[in-house]
């Protein structure tokens, strides 16, 4: 079967940097998409992977092993606004999404 | 440019009646998705459409129905509603099929009593 795993929730001080993880199991493999959702809101890109490696776009970095089936983003000097869930989604065969439940980023001053 | 607009943002509706979600993006993007989010679960995709003119099935396509008439409009109809399609739901729009970003509308917070 498809299948994202990520953790439910984290917790992290502001400045600091955190580290978020995600492994998938995808009938065939398109890619590894992040997305930002703020509670109450639409879901909003971060970050695509289909190679292996560390992708850095300002304080949001993404990386992928798909020998290992995981990927992780990380978050550096962490703001008060980076407060919301993380989606981590695998693309499959068909082209179709898999998507995470979602891990909650708590940031505390 | 207003992006995905969905409406309506909320609606409370009583089971077993009729209700059209409708969702409008003015990007001209070729294709276009339904999701529902439901709390500790993953965004699952009800419907999908390619281009205008073709739509098909994704994960949980039971009880809904989607039309594209034109590139613009994507809209998603319970013929019946039941409880357990309380959800929020998302449209979302890409460009292109395949890995081409997709776009998410603001949702609609369907509770079905």
């Amino acid at each position: 079967g498809q299948n994202i795993d990520q953790p439910t929730e984290m917790t992290a001080t502001e400045g600091a940097i955190v580290q978020i993880n995600c492994t998938y199991q995808t009938s065939g493999f398109n890619g590894l998409f992040w997305y930002q959702q703020h509670a109450g809101e639409a879901p909003t890109f971060l970050s695509y992977n289909v190679l292996d490696g560390l992708e850095e776009k300002g304080r949001f970095s993404s990386f992928l092993s798909r020998s290992k089936g995981y990927s992780y983003l990380l978050l550096k000097e962490l703001q008060m606004k980076d407060s919301a869930s993380y989606l981590c989604a695998g693309m499959d065969s068909n082209y179709q999404l898999i998507w995470g439940a979602g891990t909650k980023l708590i940031i505390k001053p | 440019i207003a992006g995905i607009t969905q409406a309506p943002t909320s609606q409370i509706l009583a089971a077993g009646r009729r209700m059209t979600l409708r969702c409008t993006q003015d990007m001209r993007h070729n294709a276009m998705y339904w999701y529902r989010q439901d709390l500790g679960l993953g965004l699952r995709l009800i419907h999908y459409s390619n281009t205008a003119g073709t739509t098909g099935k994704g994960e949980v396509p039971d009880g809904y129905s989607v039309s594209r008439a034109n590139t613009d409009d994507f809209p998603l109809t319970l013929a019946s509603a039941v409880p357990s399609q309380t959800s929020v739901y998302f449209c979302a729009s890409s460009d292109g099929v395949g890995t081409d970003t997709q776009y998410f509308g603001p949702g609609t917070r369907l509770t079905v009593l």
